[in-house]
C-alpha cells in the first residue's frame, strides 16, 4: 500500500523559473513531512521538513507548502538552477516509521 | 565517524548465498530505517528500530528478510538464500527520533547473479 504518492515521474523547467513538486500522502496519522534530494550514486540529503502544526516553511529557495485538507504537500524551489537536476523524494512520519514518495525527477535546463 | 555509514559498499553474490549488510548510525541517534530501492523505482521501507521498542517489521518482504540492532548502534540486515529480485540499492537511515530528519548512508549495492 502506498502512503505517500508522487504522481509525476519528472518534471523539466527553465532555468531561473518556478518547480513545483507535489505530494499526496493517506495517513491520517502522519505529523511531518519531508523532502530528500537524491542525485545517482549518492544516499539522499535532507532538504526541509515541515511538521502538521505549520503550513508553510521556507529556507532559501526552497519552500514546503501543507494542506492537511487535502493531505497534499508540496516543494516549490524558485529560481530554478541546473544544480536542483535530481530526484526529489517526498516523506512523511507519524508516531513510528518514515515512508517515502517514489520520487519526481527533477530537470533544470540551462 | 560524521555521517551514517554502510558496509559494503558494493556486494556481488551467488543466488542463494545468504548476504549481510551493516550499518553504523550517526552517534547518539535512537531511530534507524532501513530501506530499499530498485532499480528506477522509489525508496521502499523496509524495518524501522527506536530505542529499546520492538522494531517495525511490516515492511520486510519475506522471511528470508531479517535485521537486527543492537542497543542505539550498530545494525545489520540480513538477506538469506538471495533471489535475483533481491538486488537493489539498500540504503540506511538514522534520526535523533521521530518528528526529526534523517540522515542517509551512501546504501549498498547488491547484485545477486
Amino acid at each position: 500500500d502506498q502512503q505517500v504518492k508522487q504522481n509525476s515521474p519528472s518534471l523539466s523547467v527553465q532555468e531561473g523559473r518556478i518547480s513545483i513538486l507535489n505530494c499526496d500522502y493517506t495517513n491520517s496519522m502522519f505529523d511531518y513531512f519531508l523532502w530528500y534530494k537524491k542525485y545517482p550514486a549518492e544516499g539522499p540529503t535532507f532538504l526541509i521538513s515541515i511538521s502538521s502544526i505549520k503550513d508553510k516553511n521556507e529556507d532559501g529557495r526552497f519552500t514546503v507548502f501543507l494542506n492537511k485538507s487535502a493531505k497534499h504537500l508540496s516543494l516549490h524551489i524558485v529560481p530554478s538552477q541546473p544544480g536542483d537536476s535530481a530526484v526529489y523524494f517526498c516523506a512523511a512520519s507519524g508516531p513510528g516509521d518514515m515512508r517515502f514518495g517514489a520520487g519526481t525527477r527533477l530537470t533544470v535546463k540551462p | 565517524g560524521a555521517g551514517v555509514s554502510q558496509s559494503p559498499s558494493n556486494k556481488v553474490t551467488e543466488k542463494g548465498k545468504d548476504v549481510e549488510l551493516r550499518c553504523d548510525p550517526i552517534s547518539g541517534h535512537t531511530a534507524l530505517y532501513w530501506y530499499r530501492q530498485r532499480l528506477g523505482q522509489g525508496l521502499e521501507f523496509l524495518i524501522y528500530f527506536q530505542g529499546n521498542s520492538a522494531p517495525d517489521k511490516s515492511g520486510l518482504p519475506s522471511d528470508r528478510f531479517s535485521a537486527e540492532r543492537t542497543g542505539e548502534s550498530v545494525s545489520t540486515l540480513t538477506i538469506q538464500r538471495t533471489q535475483q529480485e533481491d538486488s537493489a540499492v539498500y540504503l540506511c537511515a538514522s534520526s535523533p527520533g521521530t518528528g526529526i530528519a534523517a540522515f542517509f548512508g551512501q546504501g549498498t549495492r547488491l547484485t545477486v547473479v
